[in-house]
């Protein structure tokens, strides 16, 4: 399967932990995007990178979460001092650069906050 | 799992017959725009795109039409079948100045597509 790959599919931690999630892009694109889902909602933009350049954040992107793309290719996102609100499902996407390019979705991580 | 299309507009079709889902989008910036299907834990699929010099795109059993006078986008989906049931989505992208785009999808409300067998 050479599709955008998500890992963990699923976590479930308790308030105030700090959580990290990965994503590996479909290999030949350059641009990676971060977006959140909340039930019943469409995605929302959190983050993109161009190669390991984090170009655009949205201002739902608070300072506890940071993202890295340290070499290009795959991506981290890290939440920190986690709360109840961050339970969501965490979408990574990846595509080529330049206008009008699909973005591919993975299936993305399902973060529970006890 | 937990579904995606709680709370959602809802869509039943029969099985054979054609769906239309529709979207109305928010800026009149947009230049790029996509269809996602999305089944219930599972990421939003890649269905169709069209970008605003156009005002029709056919796919396989899809079609997309753009009307940027209202800003509406619709997908029409041909011989609907059980398989297509899920949740779908229309995502804008918003054309800047220096002649690329915003990096980031604008998302709908989306749209729950039910077929009966």
């Amino acid at each position: 399967d050479t599709g955008v790959s998500q890992d963990p599919r699923h976590k479930i931690t308790k308030r105030g932990q700090n959580v990290t999630f990965r994503c590996d892009p479909i290999s030949e694109h350059n641009r990676l995007y971060w977006y959140r889902q909340t039930l019943g909602q469409g995605p929302e933009f959190l983050t993109y990178f161009q190669n390991e350049a984090q170009l655009e954040k949205s201002r739902l992107l608070s300072d506890r979460f940071s993202a890295e793309r340290p070499k290009g290719s795959f991506s981290t996102l890290e939440i920190q001092r986690t709360e109840q609100g961050d339970s969501a499902m965490y979408l990574c996407a990846s595509s080529w650069t330049g206008s009008n390019q699909p973005q591919h979705f993975g299936d993305g991580t399902r973060l529970s906050i006890l | 799992g937990e579904s995606v299309g709680l709370h959602l507009p809802t869509l039943s079709v029969q099985e054979g017959d054609n769906s239309i889902i529709n979207c109305a989008y928010s800026n009149s910036a947009s230049d790029y725009f996509i269809w996602y299907k999305q089944e219930s834990g599972k990421g939003p699929q890649f269905i169709i795109d069209i970008r605003s010099n156009m005002d029709k795109r056919q796919g396989q059993r899809v079609t997309v039409l753009l009307n940027k006078t209202v800003k509406h986008l619709s997908l029409q989906i041909a011989a609907t079948q059980p398989g297509d049931s899920a949740v779908y989505f229309c995502a804008e992208n918003i054309h800047v100045d220096y002649g690329g785009s915003q990096g980031n999808l604008i998302f709908g409300k989306g749209t729950k597509l039910s077929v009966k067998p």
